[in-house]
């Protein structure tokens, strides 16, 4: 069974300040690997995705993510902060070629970001 | 916005009654998945509907059930309701072949709470 660990349940940061949010999944295939975010009050949305090809994706608001696949792991990450940014943030996985797409969640990490 | 919409926003409902959740999914997109969202929980995987046929499942008891409309639209029951139902229920819908990598795009969600 997949699995999502994601190791910062609380960051706090202040405005300027670089973030990394760590993601692991454990699952021995093929996989798909998203970010999504949640503002306050707001649904979830997807940040970013990787699918296939260059392992170090971008995506929105100045947020990238590299897949390590020898680390099963897809850490995010954002080189300055705003207070824009505070939100939950989820990271998760799809086991590809299972016939359907079910995505796996982390915990989510709460990011405070400090003015 | 994704152009997903959810209703009801919130529900009340008593231990052993029976409840249902609806969901349109954004124009063009033939695949719903329905997620159960516990409180400082990552969402949990229902079930997904593809061409109104379910296609895959998660670790959920049959008490919960859906149905997919023509126009892909959705509709999520869960029959004799438990206190540990109450979360925020995530509907999301995506376009793609079964199995195939692609995005899911998220709703605002129904509140359950069960007293």
């Amino acid at each position: 069974a997949q699995s999502v660990s994601q190791h910062n349940h609380h960051v706090i940061l202040s405005e300027a300040a670089s973030l990394e949010l760590g993601c692991n999944y454990s699952y021995g295939g093929t996989v798909n690997l998203f970010w999504y975010v949640q503002y306050p009050g707001q649904h979830l949305q997807l940040l970013l995705k990787y699918f296939s090809g260059d392992p170090l994706v971008k995506g929105i608001k100045g947020f990238e993510a590299e897949f390590i696949k020898s680390k099963f792991s897809f850490n995010l990450r954002k080189p300055s902060v705003q207070w824009s940014d505070t939100a939950e943030y989820f990271c998760a996985v799809n086991a590809r070629n299972t016939g359907f797409q079910k995505l796996v969640f982390g915990t989510g990490t709460r990011l405070l970001v400090s003015p | 916005e994704t152009g997903v919409t959810q209703s009801p926003t919130h529900l009340i409902k008593t231990r052993g009654q029976q409840v249902t959740l609806r969901c349109s999914s954004q124009s063009g997109h033939n695949t719903v998945s329905w997620y159960q969202q516990a409180l400082g929980q990552g969402p949990q995987f229902i079930f997904q509907y593809y061409r109104e046929e379910e296609n895959g499942r998660g670790n959920f008891p049959p008490r919960f059930s859906g149905l997919q409309f023509p126009n892909y639209s959705s509709e999520l029951n869960v029959n004799a309701l438990e206190l540990d139902d109450s979360a925020l229920y995530l509907c999301a819908s995506s376009f793609g072949t079964s199995g195939g990598s692609y995005e899911q795009y998220f709703g605002p969600g129904t509140r359950l709470t069960v007293t």
